[in-house]
């Protein structure tokens, strides 16, 4: 079965230094997503991704996060210079069209730990 | 209360019973999904029901959708202990984007 894959598993950075979260999305798939989850929280959405822009992003999206889907396959999740606050599973999600019967393939996340 | 509120936050049921939790949202949806989530994991697709649906069902689970209150209940049957886990449910409300929006979610404890 086709799934949507992470790296890292667990990365730990210094609080100010820059993180790239990667997601392989299911090849045909044609919308992504990035979600994160503080430790005992929600899931929260932070942005969507279509034809290779960003189509809509969330109040937790600032400046400090960007997107991208460089080589046509991985879609990254950048954080500039991460907070304490950042600390949380990413979550990326792919699904194959918009529609009222589609279902999100989620990755088994990334634990970002801000130290 | 928030988009996607499920109650109770936490269910603690003996191997065998029947494991019910719910879902209250304020928008008008598309459809709504159930997730499931082992702890530290991923989430799991469960089961999708659409606007104009008012039950579905999976192997041992029922959804059920009330669109007038606005509520979705998710049934587990004669639950196992591997149905331990994390239980969400989802939104999507359309627009440009498919984007769901998730509840606060109820901890399901099976005890064997």
């Amino acid at each position: 079965e086709p799934e949507v894959t992470q790296t890292p598993s667990h990365q730990v950075t210094q609080m100010g230094q820059e993180v790239i979260l990667r997601c392989v999305p299911i090849s045909n798939h044609l919308y992504f997503y990035w979600y994160r989850q503080i430790l005992g929280q929600k899931v929260e959405f932070l942005v969507s991704f279509y034809n290779n822009e960003i189509s809509e992003k969330s109040e937790i999206f600032d400046d400090q996060f960007s997107v991208e889907r460089p080589d046509g396959s991985n879609f990254t999740l950048k954080i500039r210079s991460t907070k304490l606050e950042d600390s949380a599973m990413y979550f990326c999600a792919s699904i194959a069209r918009r529609g009222a019967r589609t279902e999100a393939f989620f990755g088994q996340g990334t634990r970002l730990t801000v130290v | 209360s928030q988009q996607g509120e499920e109650d109770p936050q936490a269910l603690s049921i003996q191997e065998g019973e029947n494991a019910t939790m719910n879902c209250s949202y304020k928008t008008s949806i598309n459809n709504l999904q159930w997730y499931r989530q082992n702890s530290g994991r991923g989430l799991v697709h469960l089961i999708l029901i659409r606007s104009n649906e008012r039950e579905k069902h999976s192997g041992r689970l029922r959804v059920t959708l009330d669109t007038s209150k606005k509520s979705s209940s998710l049934l587990i049957t004669a639950s196992r202990a591997a149905d331990t886990a994390s239980y969400f449910c989802a939104t999507e409300s359309g627009g440009a984007t498919n984007k769901l929006i998730f509840g606060t979610g109820t901890l399901l404890a099976v005890q064997p």
